[in-house]
């Protein structure tokens, strides 16, 4: 069974602009959650989605974003990038929402630069 | 809101020896998990053992165990018979239970583990 792919692993962008990350969970799970991790702040919870609907947020702006399809696959997008967004961001998918089950799988994160 | 303290930002034991790793968390909740996830260099973050906090038996996984102490609100992973593949960073992470308004994982700093040849 194939695991969690992201989409792009690696990207640069520059300030100002947007981005769009995608996560194709493991097939069956129909939870999907996003993490920020930085070196100075960690590992962040952005949001989790569970069948296309968003069921918790973290602590972030606005310009932070995400949907999910009706297939489980999800992508998250930041507007109006700012220095500080340059992170790794991870996806995680789990069968049911991740507080049901509290077991999460991960993949292996896109890295965004911003410049 | 929950809080996870590792205290250790990194640990080098040899190759074959014990080595405990620290997690204490800060929560009011009563159900929850606890978790020690592994990030190796190549970035996937794989889980090592899960912990419920109703449960009072300590988890184990082959080489990994878990010292859970609810009342002091620890959670230590051991890890016996180190490996050269056990070098990684590690991260302890809470969880509300179902019921308790999921927040997602809370994540210690990590503890960077480096196994020595």
């Amino acid at each position: 069974k194939a695991g969690v792919t992201q989409t792009p692993r690696y990207l640069i962008k520059t300030r100002g602009q947007q981005v769009t990350l995608s996560c194709s969970p493991i097939s069956g799970h129909r939870s999907v959650s996003w993490y920020q991790q930085t070196p100075g702040q960690g590992l962040q919870f952005l949001f989790e989605y569970f069948s296309e609907t968003q069921r918790n947020k973290g602590n972030f702006p606005g310009r932070f974003s995400g949907r999910q399809f009706s297939n489980s696959r999800s992508e998250m997008n930041v507007s109006t990038l700012e220095l500080g967004d340059s992170a790794l961001y991870l996806c995680a998918s789990s069968l049911a929402s991740g507080s049901d089950t509290g077991e999460l799988f991960f993949g292996e994160g896109s890295r965004l630069t911003v410049l | 809101a929950q809080t996870v303290t590792q205290s250790q930002p990194e640990m080098s034991v040899q190759e074959a020896e014990t080595v405990t790793l620290s997690c204490t968390y800060d929560t009011s909740e009563s159900n929850y998990y606890l978790f020690w996830y592994k990030q190796p260099p190549s970035r996937q973050m794989i889980l090592v053992i899960r912990q419920e906090a109703y449960k009072q038996q300590n988890a184990t996984e082959n080489r990994f165990s878990v010292n859970f102490q609810k009342a002091a609100k620890s959670f230590s992973l051991k890890i016996s018979d180190s490996q050269l593949g056990d070098t990684a960073m590690y991260f302890c992470a809470f969880m509300k239970g179902s019921g308790g308004g999921a927040d997602g994982l809370t994540f210690g700093k990590g503890t960077h583990l480096i196994i020595q040849p």
